[in-house]
């Protein structure tokens, strides 16, 4: 069984600029997560989709980031314009239903100079 | 709120050593307890997990034992690998309501042959 994807792996950008994340969930899975792991501390949750539609993103900065979950498969979660503090690893992930295991891709690491 | 507190790293180990990684936490009600487990380039993967008091939760030769009298989850192996070197991060998922994890900031583990 495929994992989850995600692409690109690693991003440079400077600030100001915007950058979009692709998440490719396993086959199946209704819900998917996008969390920010920040250097040095766990997962946050951004956004959390049950099929395409959200269930919650009270942590998302939504004055700059956005997702969305078009067809209840993959997503792409963009940060425009970027800031400094916007560089971290962007995990995505999926489970069968909210109340299962989640599993994670491989991350995007976004470096922000 | 809830919140997971871990120990700090880096853990420096030779291999076949004995490992101990703490975890205490707070938390309102009966949360399940899991710890994950991210090797380099790779995204998190459950490691093991439990789901109420005296649970032992166990999985590749780590275990650890949800005490609820001292509020803990510490992970333990008896016999550390190299292949083992990675970061730790210890998780606890509310019971009812959201079942989003909150994470600690992880314990990178690190063995020497």
């Amino acid at each position: 069984e495929a994992g989850v994807a995600q692409s690109p792996r690693y991003k440079i950008i400077e600030k100001r600029q915007s950058v979009a994340f692709w998440c490719n969930p396993i086959s199946g899975h209704a819900t998917l997560y996008w969390y920010q792991q920040i250097l040095g501390q766990g997962p946050k949750l951004l956004i959390q989709f049950q099929n395409n539609g959200v269930v919650d993103d009270s942590q998302l900065p939504k004055d700059r980031f956005s997702a969305e979950r078009l067809k209840g498969v993959d997503s792409t979660l963009k940060i425009q314009p970027a800031k400094l503090e916007d560089s971290a690893v962007y995990l995505c992930a999926s489970s069968s239903d909210y109340r299962y295991e989640q599993y994670f891709g491989p991350g995007t690491r976004l470096t922000v100079t | 709120g809830n919140s997971v507190t871990q120990m700090e790293g880096p853990v420096t180990l030779s291999e076949e050593a004995f490992l101990t990684i703490n975890c205490t936490y707070t938390a309102t009600g009966y949360p399940s307890l899991f710890w994950y487990v991210q090797y380099p380039g790779e995204g998190l993967q459950l490691l093991l997990k439990a789901t109420k008091a005296d649970d032992k939760g166990s999985n590749k030769g780590f275990e650890a034992t949800y005490r609820k009298e001292t509020t803990s989850f510490h992970l333990e192996k008896g016999s550390v690998q190299v292949s083992d070197s990675a970061v730790y991060f210890c998780a606890l998922r509310r019971a009812g309501g959201s079942y989003i994890p909150t994470f600690g900031r992880g314990t990178s583990l690190i063995v020497h042959p």
